[in-house]
């Protein structure tokens, strides 16, 4: 089946540590992004990726980093820069256009030692 | 700045009908999407509107009213397994989405 899996589930991170969280997607989408959502809180963009090898800064991308170096993977880093990383992490990919949504994995929770 | 707002939570009975709103001020408009959010899982996608009216899907149907900012969502016989967020979304004038906070719905027996 067609999906996006997200890698790992949970995920815990000690202080001063850099994590990685995994994001792959078989749908052949061209456009992938990261969100961070908190409790009360609308999601808000961290980075997003129209092209392979391309990616853009959202409204909160500080203490994060982003790769694609290919189509189907977008893995995110929380750095240590990152001072208050504790959310529910959501990668999602899309196709072109403006009228097609955006397809979410299940998320990763990352929470700090 | 960029605002969008839905009310925090609702409660409904199993079998009715409920209404959620969604009022927006973005920088453009490129289209509203709904999405439904069960607790610590992925949102999904429900619907998508652009034009002025009401799409219907089912047992839920959306509106739009671009010259008011205003969307709402409407479920109908309403099942227990519809407890969940509520999310509502504005693409802008840059094809970003700016998400509001979620409408969590309570559906009692």
């Amino acid at each position: 089946d067609g999906g996006i899996t997200q890698s790992p589930k949970y995920l815990f991170r000690k202080e001063g540590q850099n994590v990685t969280l995994s994001c792959e997607q078989n749908l052949n989408h061209d456009a992938m992004y990261w969100y961070r959502q908190d409790p009360g809180q609308g999601l808000r963009l961290i980075y997003y990726s129209q092209i392979v090898n391309d990616f853009q800064k959202g409204d909160i991308a500080e203490g994060y980093s982003v790769s694609r170096e290919k189509k189907e993977s977008f893995p995110l880093t929380v750095t240590s820069a990152q001072k208050n990383p504790t959310a529910f992490y959501l990668c999602a990919s899309s196709s072109q256009g403006e009228s097609q949504p955006q397809h979410f994995g299940d998320g990763t929770r990352l929470s700090i030692l | 700045g960029q605002n969008i707002d839905q009310p925090t939570e609702m409660t409904a009975t199993e079998g009715a009908i409920v209404q959620i709103n969604c009022t927006y001020q973005t920088s453009g408009f490129n289209g509203l999407f709904w999405y439904q959010q069960h607790a610590g899982e992925a949102p999904t996608f429900l619907s998508y509107n652009v034009l002025d009216g009401l799409e219907e899907k089912g047992r839920f149907s959306s509106f739009l009213s671009r010259s008011k900012g205003y969307s709402y969502l409407l479920l109908k016989e309403l099942q227990m397994k519809d407890s969940a967020s509520y999310l509502c979304a504005v693409m802008d004038s840059n094809y970003q989405l700016i998400w509001g906070a979620g409408t969590k719905l309570i559906i009692k027996p």
